[in-house]
């Protein structure tokens, strides 16, 4: 089954203390992305991935880091997480064929205390 | 800047209603526009608009785009209790490949 998997699906953190946010794709796309949702706010987007090895800067993403070792995998890593980054978080991949449409992976709800 | 609006925020109607869902953008070279239907989980694509006038149907949705206006709008006819979710409207811009989201509709369809 084609999926964009996501762990883990709820966190509840301490402000600074690192962590990862997995996500995976199996229909070999090569445009991976972030997002969060913020009540009010829509969907921002984080980072974006248009290969491995290739990332850059969406709307928001002061606090947060990205890598892109391996097609599938696109990490999203909070070094040092406050409590202004408690949300809810989206990966989405698309093909490299223009990334029209996205799917998104079931999302990450994050609590920062 | 950049950025996509969406009215109106919030719609309450009953089954067999006809709702029109707006969305107005400000993008700088702008490609497509895309319509998402969310429930209580990730977003599930619906259309995507890359010219003018040219309406996407499916079922009882129905999207079309004014490029001279800068809008899009989402039809939906016949509404059934299962439409109820948050539409979101998002834009690609030309020259880059970020996405940019509306904060979304959110539809309550009642029995």
């Amino acid at each position: 089954e084609a999926q964009v998997t996501q762990n883990p699906r709820y966190l509840i953190t301490v402000t600074g203390k690192k962590l990862t946010v997995t996500c995976s794709q199996n229909m070999n796309h090569e445009y991976m992305s972030w997002y969060r949702q913020d009540p009010g706010l829509g969907l921002r987007q984080i980072y974006y991935s248009m290969n491995v090895e290739v990332t850059d800067k969406g709307d928001v993403p002061e606090g947060y880091k990205v890598s892109r070792k391996e097609k599938r995998n696109f990490p999203l890593i909070l070094e040092s997480p406050s409590p202004n980054q408690t949300s809810l978080y989206f990966c989405a991949s698309s093909s490299g064929q223009g990334p029209y449409e996205q799917y998104f992976g079931p999302g990450t709800r994050l609590t920062v205390t | 800047e950049d950025k996509v609006v969406q009215s109106p925020l919030s719609l309450v109607v009953h089954e067999g209603d006809t709702v029109t869902l707006n969305c107005s953008y400000e993008v700088t070279n702008f490609r497509s526009l895309l319509w998402y239907k969310q429930e209580k989980k990730a977003p599930t694509f619906l259309f995507m608009l890359t010219s003018s006038g040219i309406e996407k149907k499916s079922g009882r949705l129905s999207s079309i785009l004014d490029k001279k206006e800068l809008f899009s709008i989402l039809n939906i006819t016949a509404t059934q209790t299962g439409d109820s979710a948050i539409y979101l409207c998002a834009v690609r811009p030309d020259n880059f490949n970020k996405f940019y989201f509306g904060s979304g509709t959110k539809l309550n369809v009642k029995p």
